[in-house]
């Protein structure tokens, strides 16, 4: 049973353009969601989140909107950089502020061409 | 520059050989996280101890895998048999409660079953 689903395993975008990777989950619990990217031969680290009292957070590049009627989150990255390309994962938790455990997507790999 | 450290980094064994993986959690966080890198399941939880007690196990398999924190500076995770289907990465993480829902990852330890 896939709570969290990234339906898009992959996703190509050009430098310079707009790359959104979508997110959906089912387990209506869930409060609190993050982003984190993952290079090859690394460990995930994490690029962003966001509380379920929100549906919109913005850190430089990357925002992050939440929409909880349609139990769907979003990562919009403007511009993309060749240094964006990377498997991205969603999660979500439960609890916000306990350190809880991170239920995780699939993955979407992105490919930023030149 | 603080980080989760894991060892070993790569690990090549034989089926029915015993595993052990280790981690080192960032200084000061009382939540320890093993997580399983697969192609089909993305990144799946195993287990997960607070102040060294064990949480949630639910994901492990709990015929051969085990998992302890002898001390506050280290998790292991241990795979006895070890079997080909096994062969994935594993990463640690550990986090902090009341800093928030974010969990740092370790590298991972690439463990190979021939």
């Amino acid at each position: 049973d896939q709570q969290v689903k990234q339906n898009s395993p992959s996703l190509s975008v050009q430098e310079g353009r707009i790359s959104i990777l979508n997110c959906d989950y089912t387990n209506s619990m869930f409060d609190y969601f993050l982003w984190y990217k993952k290079y090859p031969a690394e460990g995930p680290t994490f690029l962003i989140s966001i509380s379920s009292i929100k549906d919109k957070n913005e850190d430089g590049r990357f925002t992050v909107f939440l929409n909880k009627s349609a139990k769907h989150l979003s990562l919009h990255i403007v511009p993309s950089q060749p240094g964006d390309s990377a498997v991205y994962f969603c999660a979500a938790s439960r609890n916000t502020g306990t350190a809880s455990k991170l239920t995780f997507g699939t993955g979407t790999r992105l490919q930023v061409t030149l | 520059d603080a980080r989760v450290t894991q060892t070993p980094r790569d690990k090549v064994t034989e089926m029915g050989q015993e595993v052990t993986m280790r981690c080192q959690p960032i200084l000061g966080h009382n939540t320890v996280f093993w997580y399983r890198q697969t192609m089909m399941q993305g990144l799946e939880l195993l287990a997960y101890f607070r102040n060294r007690a064990p949480l949630d196990d639910s994901g492990m398999p709990k015929d051969r895998f085990s998992a302890e924190m002898p001390d506050a500076t280290l998790a292991t995770l241990k795979i006895q048999p070890s079997e080909p289907r096994d062969s994935a990465v594993y990463f640690c993480a550990s986090g902090r409660t009341g800093a928030g829902n974010t969990i740092y990852f370790g590298e991972g330890s690439w463990l190979t079953v021939v």
